[in-house]
């Protein structure tokens, strides 16, 4: 089993839409989780992190981890153009030595 | 303020040739990290480095080797190009990981 694993989609949204984008991890232990972004031909950017379960909020974008079922969200209000990009979730292994990452999911938002 | 640096940006190689993907950090990072990212199969570690003077390997390190020149520095060496080492390679620093990676804008590397 896969330490995180997501929907690759791909997602087709109209502009404005709100977006729901998911992973599971397998490992409780689990504390911190992160969501980047990565424009077609770009590297990943890092958009949010949060540490153990609840909600974070920047601007129109929340980040939601429900440690009970193992798994994280991103929505996106209001969702724009440019936003049309790959979404990563990631969580650093045990020993916080490196980042495991999900395959991504391909998002295009139709103007 | 550069962030993580890799050159070169793009590369054709011929199989059985070598070559070094270099990468720089200028945020006092301890910790690099070479990625290699393939359609479907997501972001899969390579090697990477907790500290100066210290390397180890990630999820698929065969046919790879790397240096950890300085605290700055981390290269990646393919010793023998094979068709299969064509990706996109992404290096990546980081001061805490738990607090997220800093990534360079990637090596996009055929083998023909």
């Amino acid at each position: 089993q896969k330490e995180v694993e997501q929907d690759p989609g791909p997602l087709s949204v109209p502009e404005g839409a709100i977006v729901s984008l998911n992973c599971t991890y397998s490992n409780s232990a689990f504390q911190y989780f992160m969501w980047y972004r990565q424009y077609s031909r770009k590297g990943p950017e890092l958009l949010m992190y949060t540490y153990s379960s609840g909600n974070k909020e920047d601007g129109r974008f929340t980040a939601q981890v429900d440690k009970s079922s193992k798994y994280i969200s991103l929505f996106i209000r209001d969702s724009q153009p440019s936003d049309s990009a790959t979404y990563l979730c990631a969580v650093p292994s045990t020993g916080a030595n490196n980042l495991f990452f999900g395959t991504g999911t391909r998002l295009t938002v139709i103007p | 303020n550069a962030g993580v640096t890799q050159t070169p940006k793009f590369q054709v190689l011929k199989t059985g040739q070598s070559m070094t993907l270099q990468c720089a950090q200028d945020m006092n990072h301890n910790s690099m990290y070479w990625y290699r990212q393939d359609p479907g199969m997501g972001l899969r570690l390579i090697y990477y480095s907790a500290s100066e003077g210290t390397t180890d390997k990630g999820e698929v390190p065969n046919g790879y080797n790397v240096s950890r020149l300085n605290k700055r520095e981390f290269s990646l060496r393919l010793e023998s190009a094979a068709p299969s080492q064509t990706s996109v390679y992404f290096c990546a620093s980081a001061g805490t990981v738990n607090y997220g990676y800093t990534f360079g804008s990637g090596t996009r590397l055929t083998v023909v």
